[in-house]
């Protein structure tokens, strides 16, 4: 059973430190992993997208990793702010299925002033 | 960039009604629409695969009868949730995967309350 699983499921930062949010999966027939933010009651915003010839892809203050042999992905925030609060899901979709994305529970972020 | 309406936003109805949900890619055509169902703190979970112009392909639990989905073009698709109850209150997101792109863009949610 293809699973995703992000660790850990919260996350308390005081404002300015750099800090990781984990993913992993179960299948490494990965086609592409996308690493979303989700405030409260709202929709999801795509913050990055990794295809699976990728390493990693960077936007602003954020760098997300992919390495398919250990299943696992990282989600690499730098000089936190408290604006980054939120939630922050992983979603893969696999080789043969690739329009379907498995998304992880998620990790609920405070960043404190 | 590509955007992606739901309409409603909001919606409260009684118990045993029906309460249609649309989702709509506003500037790309999208032969593939998804919807989710998340519950409070919990991740989205796929319930059904909408594709244009043929029927949608629901995931296992997920009653078709009870969430009926039509995909009549290629820029809309309706989620409607049939004699709702209680359980069925929710908050649903439909995605859609735009052609030129291959990648899936989501709409902001509908929370649904069945009273």
């Amino acid at each position: 059973k293809q699973e995703v699983t992000q660790i850990p499921a919260a996350l308390s930062v005081p404002e300015g430190e750099n800090l990781v949010l984990n993913c992993s999966f179960t299948d490494s027939a990965i086609y592409n992993l996308q690493w979303f933010r989700q405030d409260p009651g709202k929709g999801l915003t795509s913050l990055l997208l990794i295809q699976s010839s990728q390493r990693e892809q960077t936007s602003g203050r954020l760098n997300a990793s992919l390495d398919k042999s250990s299943g696992r992905s990282t989600l690499y925030i730098a000089a936190s702010q408290p604006g980054d609060s939120a939630t922050y899901l992983c979603a893969a979709s696999f080789s043969g299925g690739y329009n379907k994305l498995i998304f992880g529970a998620g990790t609920r972020l405070a960043v404190h002033p | 960039g590509a955007v992606v309406s739901q309409h409603p936003s909001r919606v409260i109805c009684k118990s045993g009604t029906s309460v249609k949900i649309e989702c709509r890619s506003l500037d790309f055509q999208a032969t593939t629409m998804f919807w989710y169902r998340q519950f409070p703190k919990k991740s989205l979970m796929l319930m059904a695969t909408s594709n244009e112009g043929s029927k949608a392909t629901y995931e296992q639990g997920v009653e078709k009868d009870k969430f009926l989905i039509n995909h009549a073009s290629l820029t809309l698709s309706t989620l409607t949730v049939t004699s709702a109850h209680p359980e069925d209150s929710s908050f649903y997101i439909c995605s859609a995967r735009s052609l030129a792109t291959d990648t899936q863009y989501f709409g902001p949610g509908t929370r649904l309350t069945v009273l």
